[in-house]
């Protein structure tokens, strides 16, 4: 699981790779799940989402897949780019009177390396 | 579309002094904004939930006092922060919402205040 903390988990490529940034969750009612970009300076940019319903889902160059047994949430970048590089957050939302309402992950930088 | 706006992106004042945020739906009406705030190499940590025409809703530890907001209409909620120190100086998120789901959610690019 994660926790807040000071010191971000960090993911290291080359460009090319192809990148898989984890994320765990602790609310087992949480029933939609997105995944942020988030640049210096910046707000976060919405990337993709998934419902508790599916257990993957594909867009452009990402793929976000949902473990429900183990809480378990996951970004995949396919062939990453440097401009790729940045902090991505995953965020939960649990539905019935908190619907809207985001918790969001600890975050991972992603650096990419031309 | 979904254009989220904040003024100022940044602001330093002095300590003591208060500090007001705008956050804007550019292109849509927002019926609830959020407000967040980030501390650096942290995550966001929701504050709290603002509906138009209706008070705050605040998330636990949050000082309503110290953190006035007010959505005074669909397309602009404000984040006043009172009689502000040091310890407040982050960078403040707001986001819309265009519909009753959480799949509607824009954020606006932030605002960050430095307090001397």
């Amino acid at each position: 699981g994660e926790s807040v903390g000071l010191h971000l988990p960090t993911l290291s490529v080359q460009e090319g790779d192809n990148s898989i940034i984890n994320c765990a969750y602790s609310n087992s009612a949480s029933d939609y799940f997105i995944w942020y970009k988030q640049e210096s300076g910046k707000g976060p940019q919405f990337i993709i989402d998934i419902r508790s319903n599916m257990d993957k889902r594909q867009g452009q160059r990402v793929t976000v897949l949902l473990n429900k047994t183990v809480k378990h949430l996951s970004l995949q970048i396919a062939a990453t780019q440097p401009g790729d590089s940045a902090v991505y957050f995953c965020a939960e939302n649990a539905g019935g009177t908190s619907y809207g309402k985001l918790t969001f992950g600890q975050g991972t930088i992603l650096t990419v390396h031309p | 579309g979904a254009v989220v706006s904040q003024h100022p992106s940044w602001v330093i004042c002095k300590s003591g002094t208060s500090v007001k945020i705008e956050c804007r739906s550019l292109d849509f009406q927002a019926t609830t904004m959020f407000w967040y705030r980030q501390f650096p190499k942290q995550s966001l940590m929701l504050m709290a939930t603002s509906n138009e025409g209706s008070k705050a809703t605040y998330e636990q530890g949050v000082e309503k006092d110290k953190f006035l907001i007010n959505h005074a209409s669909l397309t602009l909620s404000t984040l006043t922060v009172t009689s502000a120190h040091p310890e407040d100086s982050s960078f403040y998120i707001c986001s819309a919402k265009t519909g009753r789901g959480p799949d509607t959610q824009y954020f606006g690019p932030g605002t960050r205040l430095t307090v001397l």
